[in-house]
């Protein structure tokens, strides 16, 4: 199963860009990769995947590296709304995530 | 929206009783999830369903079964409560095959067994 590697924990000041880091050191060649959040007592949120390029919605930036074994997710005027856990995974077609502890994200004033 | 809506917020059951989470989508999607999630461990799959009345085991069934009669819901029974079932429960769906599709839960389920 997949799995990814993510710090336990980061401090990004509000107005501030917010770069999460994520290893896939072992993602295969259809897989994407995702990223959600989980704010305290609510169910997780999508964020955003990709598969190799480079992604932006409305809510964050994902970066994949060329070789895809890292990805950053970018937050980039994080608020204090953006303060919560955020998982990192790459999925690919049998439908099941692999959920580590993801990174628990403090946005300060 | 994508809308997953669960059968209570709160539940507390005594050990020995059975207990059904319900779980709503209404955006159409084939596959559904239940999850748990336990501090320090994280979310873990109990079962999951890509299609009406077909399921399959997640990482951690033992305890637990699952219905999934109409495309809309996907109940989770636990067939006699233990107080290790104490925990956060979570419903999710998704649609499509491509990287598993992105997930959309509902509020979750604290689920209190006394």
């Amino acid at each position: 199963d997949a799995k990814t590697t993510q710090p336990p924990s980061m401090d990004c000041a509000e107005g501030r860009a917010a770069n999460l880091p994520c290893n896939h050191s072992t993602i295969s060649g259809n897989e994407y990769v995702y990223w959600y959040r989980q704010i305290h007592s609510q169910g997780p949120q999508y964020i955003i995947h990709g598969l190799k390029n480079n992604e932006t919605n409305e809510m964050a930036s994902l970066i994949i590296t060329e070789d895809r074994k890292s990805s950053t997710l970018i937050l980039p005027h994080a608020t204090l709304r953006d303060t919560a856990v955020y998982y990192c995974f790459n999925a690919g077609n049998n439908r099941k995530l692999i959920w580590g502890l993801g990174t628990s994200l403090a946005v300060n004033p | 929206d994508v809308k997953v809506t669960q059968s209570s917020r709160y539940l507390v059951k005594r050990t020995g009783e059975k207990v059904f989470l319900e779980c709503v989508q209404d955006m159409d999607h084939e596959n559904m999830f239940w999850y748990r999630q336990d501090p320090g461990l994280g979310l873990r799959l109990i079962y999951f369903s890509y299609d009406v009345k077909m399921k399959e085991k997640g990482d951690i069934p033992e305890g637990y079964s699952v219905s999934r009669e109409k495309k809309e819901r996907f109940s989770l029974i636990l067939e006699s409560a233990s107080t290790n079932q104490t925990s956060m429960y979570l419903c999710a769906s998704s649609s499509g095959l491509a990287g598993g599709g992105s997930q959309y839960f509902g509020p979750g389920t604290r689920l209190l067994v006394l």
